[in-house]
């Protein structure tokens, strides 16, 4: 399948680790990419390349791959995370495909 | 750092088109691509296509072609998206995003789509 398929809500306490995972069949040949949108604002993106971190996101976010899953975690999670978090990447016929979106609910 | 601004929010007929621009500052169209994406209320983000303004190309999600032009003005770095025919469906926040690229003799690789407009919303309606 050419889809991504992501959790559609994750809950954490504050403090605690939150994973977001992200799968699909072209990820083992594909970068992914990770974009956190809160109410009513632009997505931003928050990790590239798999695990590579943009300037100014916390180091608490951090990128991971293995075979047909992508994830995403947020060590320490702060009451600021709470948020959608939308993963990306190419499926095989080089169109860009959008995961469903993970509500992250900090408790 | 790129910076993009997108026109202001549009309500149009059904059958229709619409026309929104993203004005990119701080930096030309070299080594980007724009990228741009929807998002319909309460739904996910959905990727409709992209144009290369140093190349002149663009490319369309299947879901869009005969329906979507994208375009660039290098002497006033400002990109379009036009979508015709409108219904609906295509009820929306779109958005605008800087895809960074690297590009070799024969290829151009994807490093990052970074920053992102503001969002322009369309609604289509009678």
């Amino acid at each position: 399948s050419d889809e991504l398929t992501q959790p559609p809500s994750v809950s954490v306490s504050p403090g605690q680790t939150a994973r977001i995972t992200c799968s699909g069949d072209a990820l083992p040949n594909q970068y992914a990419y990770w974009y956190q949108q809160k109410s009513g604002q632009a997505p931003i993106l928050v990790m590239y390349k798999d695990t590579e971190r943009p300037s100014g996101i916390p180091e608490r976010f951090s990128g991971s791959s293995s075979g047909t899953t992508v994830t995403l975690t947020i060590s320490g999670v702060q009451a600021e995370d709470e948020a959608d978090y939308y993963c990306q990447s190419v499926d095989s016929s080089g169109t860009w495909v959008f995961g469903g979106g993970t509500k992250l609910t900090v408790l | 750092q790129v910076q993009l601004v997108q026109s202001g929010a549009e309500v149009k007929e059904p059958g229709s088109s619409v026309k929104v621009s993203c004005k990119t500052s701080g930096d030309t169209f070299n080594n980007y691509a724009i990228t741009w994406v929807r998002q319909a209320p309460g739904k996910g983000l959905e990727w409709m296509g992209g144009t290369i303004p140093m190349f002149g190309t663009a490319k369309y999600a299947q879901k869009f072609q005969g329906r979507v032009t994208m375009t660039a003005d290098e002497s006033t770095s400002t990109a379009y998206m036009e979508l015709s025919s409108l219904r609906s469906e295509d009820t929306a926040v779109y958005y605008c995003s800087t895809e960074l690229l690297y590009c070799n003799r024969t290829n151009c690789f994807t490093i990052k789509f970074d920053p992102w407009g503001q969002g322009t919303q369309v609604t289509v309606s009678s």
